[in-house]
């Protein structure tokens, strides 16, 4: 079955950074975008990054433009979310998502990971 | 960037009702819109997507409908286990979008 595990997250000084990786598995991960969305504490979904399949196309939020990175390694099915400058109100649990494509009308995040927990904090 | 709102916030109601949530966006999106059920401490599950379409798995009390602005989700029977939050989602431009959530209390 389709399993989504992140993975990397931690207690980070203001202005640091941090590596976050998701590994895929149960389902041809080099065939699918993959998405990162975030949840601060109390709060709602927030939708942060998107790579397509082969990495050549990638969309971020404004919010983390310029300072988050998302890549991905096709031959160790994992996707990561490099983060720079991290600032208290990146405090989230961050998930890993798999896109499906969808015929018609976009697509759909069906598949998420279990999240991990990022804590901003000096 | 397409906003969405979802109002009310929160809302209660009895085993066996039948529920409506409504999702309301900043400009038309035809029927690029997903809906998400997440249980506290849980990721988000996929309920329904292009509106309309119910996710596999996911059972037929769940339904969605609507295009252009405005959508809603229906639960037409309410379970203890629907007690959740629901947000909707736009999938029509970048960045993605997700309303603030509707959160669903049983009584």
């Amino acid at each position: 079955q389709v399993q989504l595990a992140e993975s990397g997250g931690g207690v980070v000084q203001p202005g640091g950074s941090l590596r976050l990786s998701c590994v895929a598995s149960g389902f041809n991960f080099s065939d699918s975008g993959m998405h990162w969305v975030r949840q601060a504490p109390g709060k709602g979904l927030e939708w942060m990054a998107f790579i397509r399949y082969d990495g050549r196309d990638k969309y971020y939020a404004d919010s983390v433009k310029g300072r988050f990175t998302i890549s991905r390694d096709n031959s160790k099915n994992t996707l990561f979310l490099q983060m720079n400058s991290l600032r208290s109100e990146d405090t989230a649990v961050f998930y890993c998502a798999k896109a499906e494509e969808l015929l018609w009308f976009g697509e759909s995040f069906d598949y998420w990971g279990q999240g991990t927990l990022v804590t901003v904090s000096s | 960037d397409i906003q969405l709102t979802q109002s009310p916030s929160f809302l209660s109601a009895s085993v066996g009702d039948r529920v409506t949530i409504p999702c309301r966006a900043s400009q038309g999106i035809s029927s690029y819109l997903a809906w998400y059920q997440q249980k506290p401490g849980k990721a988000p599950n996929l309920l329904i997507y292009a509106a309309s379409t119910l996710q596999n798995g996911v059972p037929s009390r769940f339904s969605g409908s609507g295009s252009g602005t405005e959508f809603t989700l229906t639960i037409s029977g309410l379970q203890p286990e629907d007690s959740a939050t629901y947000y909707c989602q736009q999938v029509h431009s970048y960045p993605f979008t997700f309303g603030p959530g509707t959160k669903v209390d049983i009584k």
